[in-house]
């Protein structure tokens, strides 16, 4: 069974970066499919960061691309996200995800958790 | 960018009772449509993907229907753990979501 799990700091200060990761377990990153990063500030919906292919090809959301960076650590079978000077528009919880099939231009199948990052001084 | 519309924001629906629910995209996305169903405090769950076909384990009641830019999700008799919020999403370009449609208690 494909499991997701988030880990990161959970308090972020304004004009920081915020830093994720996403531990994967019961199947390889190696192996294929794209992993994504989606966020849900509270009480609204769902939108999606960006995504990665264990090769480290990685498409971005264009509002966000400017800020965003995505990663794979295919030794540690995790990937990770880093956004950039945030502010508390950006106070969210946050999903690891593995696209279904080989592309980012697929559902999401398996999600993790989520995680709360607050962004506030 | 693919704007999602769904409709209604919320629906009230009596248990036993057959829900419908609408999603509109902004240009066409074909079949390249999904959707999730997510409860309080929980991760979204995948229910349909290429507008019609049920992911594992979804049971029958929950059916997709739709191309183009019409897509609805109706689940035949809504159960007592169908209450939730539930989310259309087009991968037919960088993925865009619906703002959700809450499945409520009448």
């Amino acid at each position: 069974q494909v499991q997701l799990q988030e880990s990161g700091p959970g308090l972020v200060k304004p004009s920081e970066t915020l830093s994720l990761t996403c531990a994967v377990s019961g199947y390889s990153i190696s192996s294929g499919y794209y992993w994504g990063w989606i966020r849900q500030p509270p009480g609204k919906g769902l939108e999606w960061i960006g995504s990665i292919y264990h090769s480290g090809s990685t498409y971005y959301n264009p509002s966000l691309k400017s800020r965003v960076t995505i990663s794979v650590d295919t030794s540690k079978n995790q990937f990770s996200l880093k956004l950039s000077s945030v502010t508390a528009a950006d106070t969210a919880v946050y999903y690891c995800a593995r696209h279904r099939g080989s592309g980012y231009d697929r559902p999401f199948d398996y999600w993790g958790q989520g995680t709360l990052v607050t962004v506030s001084s | 960018e693919i704007v999602m519309t769904q409709s209604p924001a919320t629906l009230s629906v009596s248990p036993g009772e057959r829900a419908t629910l609408s999603c509109r995209a902004s240009q066409s996305v074909s079949s390249n449509l999904a959707w999730y169903q997510q409860k309080p405090g929980q991760a979204p769950r995948l229910l349909i993907y290429g507008a019609s076909t049920r992911a594992t384990g979804i049971p029958a009641r929950f059916s997709g229907s739709g191309s183009g830019t019409e897509f609805t999700l109706t689940i035949s008799s809504l159960q007592s753990e169908d209450f939730a919020v539930y989310y259309c999403q087009q991968y037919n370009n960088w993925p865009t979501f619906g703002q959700g449609t809450k499945v409520e208690i009448k």
